[in-house]
């Protein structure tokens, strides 16, 4: 069965500091991943997808995010961090059941920016 | 384009009552989803919807009922609230596999807030 590991429910940055966050899936078959960002009070908005084209992925708002296969891994970074960065975000993967492709969330990573 | 709508935004409603929560897309897609977001648990599927006519049960659908008469319109039915149906739910919508995609993008919409006391 398909999971996603998110490590850190909390991650805090300075302005202008590396953004990592970290992903960890597990899928006995070639996994869809993607990145999902929610700003207070909103909905789920796509930031990038993996879908078995370049293992390199880049996505809004400056995000990019590289699929590793042999560490089952799929971390999300960002060079800068910019004070409107601040979200939670999540990590999920697809997942074949009954021919629908349902996707499976990690627990979230609460982005928190300080000038 | 709307996207998906949601209605009400909040809600609180009593153990034992029941309610409908309301889910709208205009963008003619045919797979339709109801999730339940708890803090630290990421969001988990309760029902989803393959066309108008189609439902299937997702990981957590006790409590809930749905159907899906129109392509548009997606409602999610508590039939009798319970403290542990306190969440945030979201809709989404996206397209389905015609072309030989395998997955297409999901469209959010801005969520219910629901209490039950």
């Amino acid at each position: 069965a398909q999971s996603v590991t998110q490590l850190g429910s909390h991650v805090s940055v300075s302005e202008g500091a590396l953004v990592l966050l970290r992903c960890n899936y597990s899928s006995s078959v070639p996994p869809y991943l993607f990145w999902y960002v929610q700003y207070p009070n909103q909905g789920l908005q796509l930031l990038l997808k993996y879908t078995s084209a370049a293992t390199l992925v880049k996505g809004i708002n400056g995000f990019e995010a590289e699929f590793k296969k042999s560490e089952t891994s799929f971390h999300l970074t960002k060079p800068s961090a910019h004070m409107s960065d601040a979200a939670e975000y999540f990590c999920a993967v697809t997942a074949i059941s009954g021919g629908y492709n349902k996707l499976i969330f990690g627990a979230g990573t609460r982005l928190a920016v300080h000038p | 384009n709307a996207g998906v709508t949601q209605t009400p935004k909040f809600q609180v409603l009593k153990t034992g009552q029941s309610m409908t929560l309301q889910c709208a897309q205009d963008m003619n897609h045919e797979y339709m989803s109801w999730y339940r977001q708890d803090p630290g648990m990421g969001l988990r599927l309760i029902h989803y919807s393959v066309g108008a006519g189609i439902t299937d049960q997702g990981e957590v659908p006790n409590g809930y009922n749905v159907s899906r008469s129109t392509t548009e319109d997606f409602p999610l039915r508590l039939l009798s609230a319970a403290p542990s149906q306190t969440s945030v739910y979201f809709c989404a919508s996206r397209r389905g596999l015609a072309g030989g995609s395998s997955y297409n993008e999901q469209f959010f919409g801005p969520g219910t807030r629901l209490t039950v006391l």
